[in-house]
């Protein structure tokens, strides 16, 4: 009930196109969703985030969708760029407990010129 | 722009030795994060603190592993002895508090032989 699942594994999407990665999670207790970006040898950063009280949020191509109904969310990047290739991870995190994060396994995307 | 300090940046060593990973957060984040990447998987929490005590520490191989945070600043993740399977990146992160952003270090990438 802990696992956030993610799809596709990787992703490969021309250079202004829409890449779409999805995710779902089972645990209704999960209020924090956020998006991180690694590229290689580095840690992840912080992309965007979202809580359960709204259904969308944007922040300049990134957006992220959430289905609370459904128990699923998802980063949409407009525009992609070759610049945007890299792992994206989606996660959630509780709101007792120790409110630890759950990662998903990762999407690879690759954003050809 | 205050970043989370990590070394050594790769570490190579041979199955049975002691290795140690340090951590230093940003300035003034009391919760400390200590992650472990898989390759092709995302970051699994081992430990957590807030300031000098150990909050979470369930996923942490308690034979072997030990981490400490002394003073609630820095951060040393100890492995003893090494086995293979302990080849993955070793992440820090910090966040001022529990339900804040966490911010990641660049990870130390260890490989056992």
């Amino acid at each position: 009930q802990q696992q956030v699942k993610q799809s596709p594994q990787s992703l490969i999407v021309q250079k202004g196109g829409i890449s779409i990665i999805n995710c779902a999670y089972e645990n209704t207790a999960f209020d924090y969703f956020p998006w991180y970006q690694q590229f290689p040898g580095k840690g992840p950063a912080l992309l965007i985030a979202i809580r359960p009280d709204v259904s969308e949020k944007k922040e300049g191509r990134f957006t992220i969708s959430f289905n609370k109904s459904a128990k699923q969310f998802s980063l949409h990047i407009m525009d992609s760029q070759p610049g945007d290739s890299a792992t994206y991870f989606c996660a959630a995190r509780g709101n007792t407990g120790f409110q630890k994060l759950v990662f998903g396994t990762g999407t690879r995307l690759l954003v050809s010129p | 722009e205050a970043e989370v300090a990590q070394s050594p940046r790769y570490k190579i060593t041979e199955k049975s030795q002691a290795v140690a990973f340090w951590c230093d957060p940003i300035s003034g984040h009391a919760t400390l994060y200590w992650y472990r990447q898989i390759l092709g998987q995302g970051p699994e929490l081992l430990v957590q603190f807030q300031d000098e005590s150990v909050v979470d520490d369930s996923q942490l191989p308690k034979d072997r592993f030990s981490a400490e945070r002394l003073k609630g600043v820095d951060s040393t993740l100890k492995i003893q002895p090494a086995e293979l399977g302990d080849s993955a990146m070793y992440l820090c992160a910090s966040s001022l508090d529990r339900q804040e952003t966490q911010y990641f270090g660049p990870g130390t990438r260890l490989l056992v032989l």
